[in-house]
């Protein structure tokens, strides 16, 4: 099975600290997603990359940058946070150009920000 | 991608098969429904998609409506580890690479 591991299961950071979520997959998936998930606007596109050094914005990149230096890892950068990015991060990866096999997911990582 | 319907909330006794609808009246003929869950603090979980025809796995079976305006997901014997949230999703398979997500509907199964 296509396994996506997320480093930390829970973060606490302080205001204006760089943070850095990292996310490895190890099926050899081309694409990869970051969504953030808050209660009442269920989950949300940060960023997805869909080759090693390419990246797209989603629909709430603002306050994050990502980097996809190997296939198998993408990160997920806060460059200062904020306590409003406070939230459940999740990564997911897919095999190539057509979808019509699942999404694998991580198991998030909860994030503090105070 | 066409948007998708569904209710916020519905209950299930264990052991009973739980029927979740989804509206997708606007679905082109491209598009495929899949269907994801997300159990309490974990990351949602694939389940299931189709195109046209009706189909069963493991976990669970998709009925899809002759016109693809409606399908519904059934779980054919509920348990308590089957409450979580689910979510219908409409999209083709190729070009846009991204899933969007609605805000699904939470399954609780009672004992």
């Amino acid at each position: 099975d296509v396994k996506v591991t997320q480093s930390s299961r829970y973060l606490v950071k302080r205001t204006g600290e760089k943070v850095f979520l990292e996310c490895v997959q190890d099926m050899d998936h081309e694409n990869m997603f970051w969504y953030r998930q808050d209660p009442g606007l269920g989950l949300r596109l940060i960023y997805f990359s869909y080759d090693v050094k390419m990246k797209e914005k989603g629909d709430i990149p603002e306050g994050y940058s990502v980097s996809r230096e190997k296939k198998e890892r993408f990160s997920l950068i806060l460059e200062s946070a904020s306590t409003n990015q406070t939230s459940m991060y999740l990564c997911a990866s897919t095999l190539g150009g057509d979808y019509r096999y699942g999404y694998t997911f991580g198991s998030g990582t909860r994030l503090t920000v105070v | 991608d066409a948007k998708t319907t569904q209710p916020p909330s519905m209950d299930c006794a264990e052991g009973r098969a739980a029927n979740l609808p989804c509206n997708h009246s606007t679905i082109s003929g491209n598009e495929y429904v899949y269907w994801y869950r997300q159990i309490h603090s974990q990351g949602p979980q694939y389940i299931i998609h189709g195109l046209k025809n009706n189909e069963t796995n493991e976990m669970a079976s998709l009925i899809i409506t002759e016109d693809r305006k409606s399908s519904t997901l059934i779980l054919p014997h509920a348990t308590l580890r089957d409450t979580a949230v689910y979510y219908c999703i409409v999209r083709v398979t190729k070009g846009r690479r991204e899933l969007i997500f609605g805000t699904g509907t939470l399954l609780a199964v009672q004992p």
